[in-house]
């Protein structure tokens, strides 16, 4: 069964101390491993999309990599506007989308 | 562009009463989905539409039906709602061979 695992749940961060994301899964052909930005109230925001083990992503702070079993969201020298519940979904072979449960994150000043 | 559009923002329901949430796309996507999103329990795929005319169960299919009226809109239909289908339904598109999903706002159901 695929399976998609977030840690941690929460994480509280001071501005400007930089902090790693966890996405662990299982899933049978991964055809992509997508992070996604949630705000309160809101719909998810695409941020990445990672297709094979080596590979990394940038946006602003934010780099994202892939091996065989794990994804990473780093997060550099964070601001508090980087404060959002963040979201990784695995792709299998038949193009479902398998949702972790988020890592709520608050940045503080 | 509009993006993906839902309606209502907020609902509430009695057990037993029906409705259909409502989804725009203006992006021209094929696929189109619905998800509902519970505290502790993260995204789950109720049905999806992989293009006009077709839809197929997701993960929690049970209670819900589907229309997908034409390549713009898919709606979510509940029969007799229930207290268990209280949640935060967010509808999506995506382009064929694209990387990724785009997401409406929300639908906030309470189901008394």
């Amino acid at each position: 069964e695929d399976q998609v695992t977030q840690s941690p749940e929460a994480l509280r961060l001071q501005e400007g101390e930089s902090s790693s994301l966890n996405c662990s899964y299982t899933v049978s052909g991964l055809r992509g491993l997508f992070w996604y930005r949630q705000d309160p109230g809101k719909g998810p925001e695409f941020l990445f999309t990672l297709y094979s083990a080596g590979e990394e992503k940038e946006k602003e702070r934010l780099k994202a990599t892939l091996t065989k079993k794990e994804s990473f969201l780093h997060i550099t020298a964070p601001k508090p506007e980087d404060s959002a519940t963040y979201l990784c979904a695995a792709e299998n072979s038949g193009y479902a989308l398998n949702f972790g449960k988020g890592t709520s994150l608050l940045v503080t000043p | 562009n509009a993006g993906v559009t839902q309606t209502p923002k907020f609902q509430v329901l009695k057990t037993g009463q029906s409705m259909t949430l409502q989804c725009a796309q203006d992006m021209n996507h094929n696929s189109m989905y619905w998800y509902r999103q519970d505290p502790g329990m993260g995204l789950r795929l109720i049905y999806y539409s992989a293009s006009e005319g077709t839809t197929d169960k997701g993960e929690v299919p049970n209670g819900y039906n589907v229309s997908r009226l034409n390549k713009r809109e898919f709606s979510l239909r509940l029969e007799s709602a229930a207290p268990s289908q209280t949640s935060v339904y967010f509808c999506a598109s995506r382009a064929d061979r694209a990387d990724t999903q785009y997401f409406g706002p929300g639908t906030r159901l309470t189901v008394l």
